[in-house]
């Protein structure tokens, strides 16, 4: 089975510009969870999504925004982009969202702002 | 609010010594404990986890940690490095209730010297 994919998984913006993300869940996941990862920190908490519909937003702008498909898949997009948004953005799914699940990441998609 | 401290920023090793991780947290009370591993421009790969039972929890690639209730700690700990365990180490707390969302610790760098 495929594991979870992110895609681009590089991509270079300037400041102002628009990004869209993607993020494919393992087969039979349901939740799908962004983190953002700046350099030498630990991933911090964007959005969770269960069964399309948001079940957490962590502490980030309006600027962020999320939504999941019919088919678990999930877009993370970042509007009016900031030199500060430069960092990996991680997805990860889980089979639910509560209970004892673990989340399983993808790799990562690597956002440069210029 | 609940917390993750990763007290050392970076740990150096030389390759067969053992190696063990602080991971703190402060939560109100029991919560799901997981350590993950970040090799340089990947996402994060869980090692272990521990939910209820025997404090002393065994992961993959000969890792183990051993949960503490009197200290709230999880430390991860390892009887013999290997140079390909160097990465970066993240401790993760989930509340069994209320927020299902993990929060990470800032990460642990792991250096290994031949």
């Amino acid at each position: 089975d495929a594991g979870v994919t992110q895609s681009p998984t590089h991509l270079i913006k300037t400041r102002g510009q628009q990004v869209t993300l993607r993020c494919s869940p393992i087969s039979g996941h349901k939740s799908v969870s962004w983190y953002q990862q700046v350099l030498g920190q630990g991933p911090q908490f964007i959005f969770q999504y269960y069964e399309k519909e948001e079940r957490g937003r962590g502490n980030f702008p309006d600027r962020f925004s999320a939504r999941q498909f019919p088919n678990y898949s999930s877009e993370l997009n970042v509007n009016a982009l900031l030199l500060g948004d430069s960092a990996l953005y991680l997805c990860a799914s889980s089979f639910s969202y509560f209970g004892a699940n673990v989340l399983t990441f993808g790799a990562g998609s690597r956002l440069t702002v210029l | 609010a609940q917390s993750v401290t990763q007290p050392d920023i970076h740990i150096t090793v030389s390759e067969g010594a053992s190696l063990e991780l602080r991971c703190n947290y402060s939560y109100g009370a029991t919560p799901y404990l997981f350590w993950y591993v970040q090799s340089p421009g990947q996402g994060l790969q869980l090692l272990l986890k521990y939910f209820s039972g025997d404090t002393l929890v065994q992961g993959i690639k000969g890792f183990e940690a051993e949960f503490k209730r009197s200290q709230s700690s999880f430390n991860l700990r390892k009887p013999s490095v290997h140079w390909s365990d160097a990465a970066e180490y993240f401790c993760a707390v989930r509340l069994l209730g209320g927020s299902y969302i993990p929060t990470f610790g800032r990460g642990t760098s792991l250096i290994v010297h031949p």
